[in-house]
């Protein structure tokens, strides 16, 4: 993932709309990414996630997009909602890891308006 | 299925006191336990890995002395936050992960801790 900042990048989308955040991330290495909803004043809710074999993998409303080549991971979020409003996080996990640590990104701002 | 859960959710405390936070997950055992630390607008600041009945494994810069981690059974670890000063005060989130080739972390609802 990034390396953590003190600026909180921005997405604002209209309700219905679809909503792409991304991710660079930095270890060619890593082997498992995830995604992570966190609102304010919670901790961060799983998503979705997906192993470096794959390149695509989807859930409820959800799709994430991963780009070996270039690093880069993307969460694509359908038909987004207010309550879709929260920061998102992305994650790896470097190739054979024995304790499973997971590196965030320094999240993304997602705000719905009606 | 999956749901980790941490008391107290925010707790006060005067400076000098010590300050315990339990992670515990309900649903499944979790070899390991994870602490991180966030602060306002910032991410998630991993502070130590603890699997169940072994020593945590703690990030430079961080003080094992200070916070103290156990990680007694396979459904709870615990966070003591010793001698806490008002610098000390935070979001703390505890996280869990199951044995095996398990590799998502759930994560607990977080301890806001405000030091005096």
């Amino acid at each position: 993932g990034e390396s953590v900042g003190l600026h909180l990048p921005t997405l604002s989308v209209q309700e219905g709309d679809n909503s792409i955040i991304n991710c660079a991330y930095s270890n060619s290495a890593s082997d498992y990414f995830i995604w992570y909803k966190q609102e304010s004043g919670k901790g961060p809710q799983f998503i979705i996630d997906i192993r470096s074999n794959m390149d695509k993998r989807q859930g409820q409303r959800v799709t994430v997009l991963l780009n070996k080549t270039v690093k880069h991971l993307s969460l694509q979020i359908a038909a987004t909602q207010p309550g879709d409003s929260a920061v998102y996080f992305c994650a790896e996990k470097g190739w054979g890891s024995t304790l499973g640590r997971l590196y965030f990104g320094r999240g993304t701002q997602l705000t719905v308006w009606p | 299925g999956a749901v980790v859960s941490q008391h107290p959710s925010r707790v006060i405390c005067k400076s000098g006191t010590s300050v315990k936070i339990e992670c515990r997950s309900l649903d499944f055992q979790a070899t390991t336990m994870f602490w991180y630390r966030q602060f306002p607008k910032q991410s998630l600041m991993l502070m130590a890995t603890s699997n169940e009945g072994s020593k945590a494994t703690y990030e430079q810069g961080v003080e094992k002395d200070k916070f103290l981690i156990n990680h007694a059974s396979l459904t709870l670890s615990t966070l003591t936050v010793t001698s806490a000063h008002p610098e000390d005060s935070s979001f703390y989130i505890c996280s869990a992960k199951a044995g095996g080739r398990a590799d998502t972390q759930y994560f607990g609802p977080g301890t806001r801790l405000t030091v005096l």
